[in-house]
């Protein structure tokens, strides 16, 4: 059973770069089945995809956000890394990790993280 | 972006019920359609996958339907544990969108 875990600050300053990790245990993070996915909810935007990065590290971003995001992947560690720069209140949400299964030519995201609450205040 | 749009937003019904929720694609998205249960404070969670495939351990009353642009998923008989938000999301091309969700409550 694949378990993910989002850590990081959980207050940002605006204009400061929001950083957080996603560990996982349980599956091998470099199995290429699987793209590493970030997700965001907010109150005024629901769920909202923010990007995907594969064990290879190649990575999609939304284009809504594709200019401050940063995805990243350690095999080594079994983690992957998400970075969002100049960072505003609207940015404030709760940021989860997920995993995006390939099955028989079907996409779902079939595991979370239990949610890492972000909030951008000075 | 592929424009995902549920109906309603909220519901309320009784145990017992059957509840029935629309999402609509404002294109196709053939059978690459996903949906996924949330309770307050918890992570989403999977309940169907291609439209109509139930991912493991989700109970039979959960059933999905669809193709193309427009989706259903039917809870035949509401159970207490039901009562969460649900939401669709597209799978058929990147950026993934979802559905602004429909609350299921009392």
């Amino acid at each position: 059973q694949v378990q993910l875990q989002e850590s990081g600050p959980g207050l940002v300053k605006p204009s400061q770069t929001l950083s957080l990790i996603c560990s996982v245990s349980g599956d091998s993070i470099g199995s290429d089945k699987y793209y590493w996915t970030w997700i965001r909810q907010s109150a005024g935007r629901g769920l909202e995809w923010i990007g995907r990065v594969y064990a290879s590290g190649s990575t999609y971003y939304n284009p809504s956000l594709k200019s401050r995001v940063t995805m990243s992947i350690d095999t080594s560690k079994s983690q992957f890394s998400l970075r969002l720069s100049s960072v505003t209140a609207a940015d404030t949400a709760v940021y989860y990790c997920a995993r995006d299964v390939y099955n028989s030519g079907w996409i779902y995201l079939d595991s979370w993280g239990q949610g890492a609450l972000v909030t951008v205040s000075s | 972006d592929i424009q995902m749009t549920q109906s309603p937003s909220s519901l309320s019904a009784y145990v017992g019920d059957r509840v029935t929720i629309t999402c609509r694609a404002n294109q196709s998205v053939a059978r690459f359609l996903n949906w996924y249960q949330q309770k307050p404070a918890r992570a989403p969670k999977l309940l169907v996958y291609a439209a109509s495939t139930l991912q493991s351990g989700v109970p039979s009353r959960f059933i999905g339907s669809g193709h193309g642009r427009e989706f259903t998923l039917t809870i035949t008989a509401l159970q207490p544990e039901d009562f969460a938000t649900y939401s669709c999301q597209q799978g058929h091309a990147v950026p993934w969108t979802f559905g602004q969700g429909t609350k299921v409550e009392i």
